[in-house]
């Protein structure tokens, strides 16, 4: 079964704190993403990498910093962390030949 | 400006009746819509799709209708049963990936409740 996993479920980090977040995918995808879901404002897209060492930023990526040194596994870091990045951050990945994701189980951050 | 607009936040439907959810959408190269399932602190999942090529496609329960020219598709899930109540997200594709015309566009999702 293929699989998209993010190393925690849930995380509680403090202000300032440098936190990163892990995506591991056993797919062999080119294409990775990171995204994070707020109520009443759907899925917004942070980071996205079409390759290796390959990197581009989507609509939100303020406070954000991505990277992606192996094909697998594409990890997302808060610099800085304050308390407007809690939320539920999902990593989904894809590949070249097909149009739909698959998804993490998510990682729900609260920053306090 | 977004390009996929689901209008109905949430929706309440009585268990065995249809649920119907709405999408519209702006850009007229989209060619690919997806719809995704989405349970609290889970990922999405993927559901049903249906490419321009067609304007129907039925998968079980749940059939997903397009219509080009009002740029509008729909999602049925007949009947309905408590354990759809989940977050749905409608998406759409302009092509191939390796470049941003080929990401996913979503919606910001509609809540459907089906009570027993």
């Amino acid at each position: 079964d293929v699989k998209v996993t993010q190393s925690s479920r849930y995380l509680v980090k403090r202000t300032g704190e440098k936190v990163f977040l892990e995506c591991v995918q056993d797919m062999d995808h080119e294409n990775m993403f990171w995204y994070r879901q707020d109520p009443g404002l759907g899925l917004r897209l942070i980071y996205f990498s079409y390759d290796v060492k390959m990197k581009e930023k989507g609509d939100i990526p303020e406070g954000y910093s991505v990277s992606r040194e192996k094909k697998e596994r594409f990890s997302l870091i808060l610099e800085s962390a304050s308390t407007n990045q809690t939320s539920m951050y999902l990593c989904a990945s894809t590949s070249t030949a097909l149009y739909g994701y698959t998804f993490g189980s998510g990682t729900r951050l609260t920053v306090v | 400006d977004q390009q996929v607009k689901q209008n109905s936040p949430s929706l309440s439907v009585q268990e065995g009746r249809i649920s119907i959810l709405n999408c519209d959408y702006t850009n007229s190269m989209f060619d690919y819509f997806l719809w995704y399932k989405k349970y609290p602190a889970e990922g999405p999942t993927f559901l049903i799709s249906i490419s321009s090529i067609k304007d129907k496609n039925e998968d079980g329960r749940f059939t997903v209708f397009l219509n080009k020219s009002a740029k509008h598709l729909s999602l049925h899930i007949v009947p309905s049963q408590p354990g759809d109540s989940a977050v749905y997200f409608c998406a759409a594709s302009a092509g191939y990936f390796g470049g941003s015309q080929g990401n996913l566009i979503f919606g910001k999702g509609t809540k459907l409740s089906v009570k027993p």
